[in-house]
């Protein structure tokens, strides 16, 4: 089976510029998930994509950032125009549907290798 | 507020010492809690989880909730545990539904020497 896969692996752009970054989940998993990671900061969630709904976009830190998931399957994150301060490794995750945490099993995130992001 | 804090950036241990990871929460619901491991060049993973109470690659964490802990152990070190280890609280949100929404600690990263 494919793990969730990212496109770039590395992007390097000047502030004020656009990136697009992508995630492919794992097949048939309905969730996705976008995180952050900031040099010497926490992972930080982003947002949630339950098929191609948003289901919580909490962690989005501005409207510069975009999350689109068409069709309920790949995702893209756009950050535009990007700063400074969105240099960082973004990660993907998808799962399968989590049950409830009471009497539920855990559906285990599966994370992508990142996309290491600089914004100079 | 939700909160995961492992206090050590890095931790060194030599080969066959027993290693402890601090992890200590913050979450007034009921937590459900993790480890996750990132070894050299490869991708985030899960190591670990309080509630099926298992030992994975020796590795045991047992969820402290009178200390608001999670602290992961093993007796031996092997240098094959040399990771970034990142200790995470699974955030439930009362809309109708679960989630596996993740607060994760800044990590800890853990050395092992020869």
């Amino acid at each position: 089976e494919a793990g969730v896969t990212q496109f770039p692996s590395h992007s390097v752009i000047e502030k004020g510029q656009t990136v697009t970054l992508r995630c492919d989940p794992i097949s048939g998993h309905d969730n996705l998930y976008w995180y952050r990671r900031v040099m010497g900061k926490e992972i930080k969630f982003l947002l949630h994509f339950v098929k191609e709904s948003k289901q919580d976009e909490s962690g989005m830190p501005n409207n510069r950032f975009l999350a689109e998931r068409t069709g309920g399957t790949y995702s893209t994150l756009k950050v535009q125009p990007a700063e400074l301060e969105d240099s960082g490794v973004y990660f993907c995750a998808s799962s399968r549907t989590p049950k409830r945490l009471a009497g539920g099993d855990y559906n285990e995130q599966f994370f992508g290798p990142g996309t290491r992001l600089t914004v100079l | 507020a939700q909160r995961v804090t492992q206090p050590e950036k890095l931790l060194s241990v030599f080969k066959g010492a027993p290693v402890e990871l601090k992890c200590n929460y913050s979450y007034s619901g009921s937590p459900e809690l993790f480890w996750y491991v990132q070894y050299s060049r490869q991708r985030l993973q899960l190591l670990l989880r309080h509630i099926s109470r298992e030992s994975i690659k020796g590795f045991t964490a047992d969820l402290n909730k009178g200390e608001t802990s999670f602290h992961l152990k093993k007796p031996f070190a092997q240098e094959e545990d040399s990771a970034m280890y990142y200790c995470a609280l699974r955030f439930e949100k009362n809309y109708g539904g679960a989630t596996n929404k993740l607060i994760f600690g800044t990590g800890t990263l853990l050395a092992v020497q020869p």
